[in-house]
């Protein structure tokens, strides 16, 4: 596969902190992304990752292109941060270039 | 902009019996796709298009058809279905060389 994603649940109480990880097969890589899917509804994009990591509110995405790896950490986690967080790769040519996780699914617990 | 838009949102198909679903984009992107997701398989990508005229199989092709006759527009058609073809397929689409990908509502399909 070319996006490797821990599939969870993961189930933690809100306020907790909670990281998720992926790995990729192709070295080719050149962007990487963070999706969410709410339950029953489609994937929208959360934040692209940058290869010095990067913050948006509570969310915080790592890259370390040597291991291929990719993380996601959430802060002071809420109930509305319910869902599948899908992991999504682009290589850099053809275009057929956009390869997805399986996701890692979280609930968050009152 | 309306996005992605698909339809129906849900159908049931007794095995054999074909259909269309429907997908269309206000966007302008050169770039659509096809994906069925099912529990534990994430997105697979099924027919892809560059551009009006153009398309591609993507992983798992068979059993579906597809045609671009236009930019806003990517029927995907089920020639003969079958109950492993029970998903939610996702139409999708983004602009050529971009990098966010916006997707459709879905369609939950169940072929008995």
């Amino acid at each position: 596969k070319e996006v490797e994603q821990d599939p969870g649940p993961f189930n933690v109480p809100e306020g907790a902190t909670v990281a998720f990880n992926c790995t990729y097969s192709n070295s080719a890589s050149q962007s990487f992304f963070w999706y969410r899917q709410d339950c029953r509804k489609e994937p929208k994009l959360l934040m692209s990752v940058y290869s010095s990591g990067n913050e948006d509110g509570r969310f915080t995405a790592q890259l370390n292109r040597a291991s291929q790896y990719i993380s996601l950490l959430i802060r002071d986690s809420k109930l509305s941060d319910s869902a599948t967080y899908l992991c999504v790769v682009k290589v850099r040519t053809g275009a057929n270039n956009l390869f997805f996780g399986t996701g890692t699914r979280l609930t968050v617990i009152p | 902009n309306a996005g992605v838009t698909q339809t129906p949102k849900f159908q049931v198909l007794k095995t054999g019996q074909s259909m269309t679903l429907q997908c269309a984009q206000d966007m302008n992107h050169e770039y659509m796709s096809w994906y069925r997701q099912d529990p534990g398989m994430g997105l697979r990508l099924i027919h892809y298009s560059v551009g009006a005229g153009i398309t591609d199989q993507g992983e798992v092709p068979n059993g579906y058809n597809v045609s671009r006759s236009t930019t806003e527009d990517f029927p995907l058609r089920l020639l003969s279905a079958a109950p492993s073809q029970t998903s939610v397929y996702f139409c999708a689409s983004r602009k050529g060389g971009a990098d966010t990908q916006y997707f459709g509502p879905g369609t939950r399909l169940t072929v008995l």
